[in-house]
């Protein structure tokens, strides 16, 4: 069991905007803006898209954007498109004795 | 541009040792912390462990601590990852990240990945 959790999947069409949550608690998402999310394509690996809960790397579309209240953030995704398709992990900032945690993932389909 | 490579995965048996190595290059690899993330077949990623920039100071999850130790070779831009007692719940793709600025909040370049598989 992960310690954040996220919806299992996501589904949206070409043009339409998908939000995907990650819960945590007080101990990490509530009390750190560190949320950082990350994209994985089939067989490759993660790809940074967001971090300190709503700072794009260079490079990242501003499709993509980030939030946080209390203890959930947010991805959104503006403007679906088929390379979008993917799996999605949040992460958190926990502390100095459990350094960081992720959520369980979701499988973003643009149908 | 960064650059990150693992090595060092394979088969090994369950009680075994394996040490990962992950090369780096295309930044300046003694200011950053470093660490390992795994990701088990199908499943989901897992923090395994992080090392700040001088390598004083080390961290673990959970599930490995007392088992692997994360260490570096600032001389050879170089970290590495010494698992010991390994157990089938840690085959999984290995991955080496660069910290995003040092503190252990999060990752912004990642290696390929190396695949250990613990098997008898």
């Amino acid at each position: 069991q992960s310690a954040l959790t996220q919806p299992p999947s996501a589904s949206g069409s070409p043009g339409q905007s998908v939000t995907i949550s990650c819960t945590g608690t007080s101990s990490d998402v509530g009390d750190y803006n560190y949320v950082s999310w990350f994209q994985q394509h089939p067989g490759k690996a993660p790809k940074l898209m967001i971090y300190d809960v709503n700072e794009r790397p260079s490079g990242v579309p501003d499709r993509f954007s980030g939030s946080k209240s209390g203890s959930t953030a947010s991805l959104t995704i503006s403007g679906l498109q088929a390379e979008d398709e993917a799996d999605y992990y949040c992460s958190s900032y926990a502390g100095i004795n459990n350094l960081i945690v992720f959520g369980g993932g979701t499988k973003l389909t643009v149908l | 541009q960064v650059r990150l490579v693992e090595s060092g995965g394979g088969v090994v048996q369950p009680g075994g040792s394996l040490r990962l190595s992950c090369a780096a290059s295309g930044f300046t690899f003694v200011s950053y912390g470093m660490h390992w993330v795994r990701q088990a077949p199908g499943k989901g990623l897992e923090w395994v462990a992080f090392i700040r920039s001088d390598g004083r100071s080390k961290y673990y999850g959970d599930s490995v601590k007392g088992r692997f130790t994360i260490s570096r070779d600032n001389s050879k831009d170089t970290l590495y990852l010494q698992m010991n007692s390994l157990r089938g719940e840690d085959t999984a793709v290995y991955y080496c990240a660069k910290d995003i600025r040092g503190g252990g909040y999060s990752f912004d370049n990642w290696g390929q990945g190396t695949l250990v598989t613990v098997s008898s």
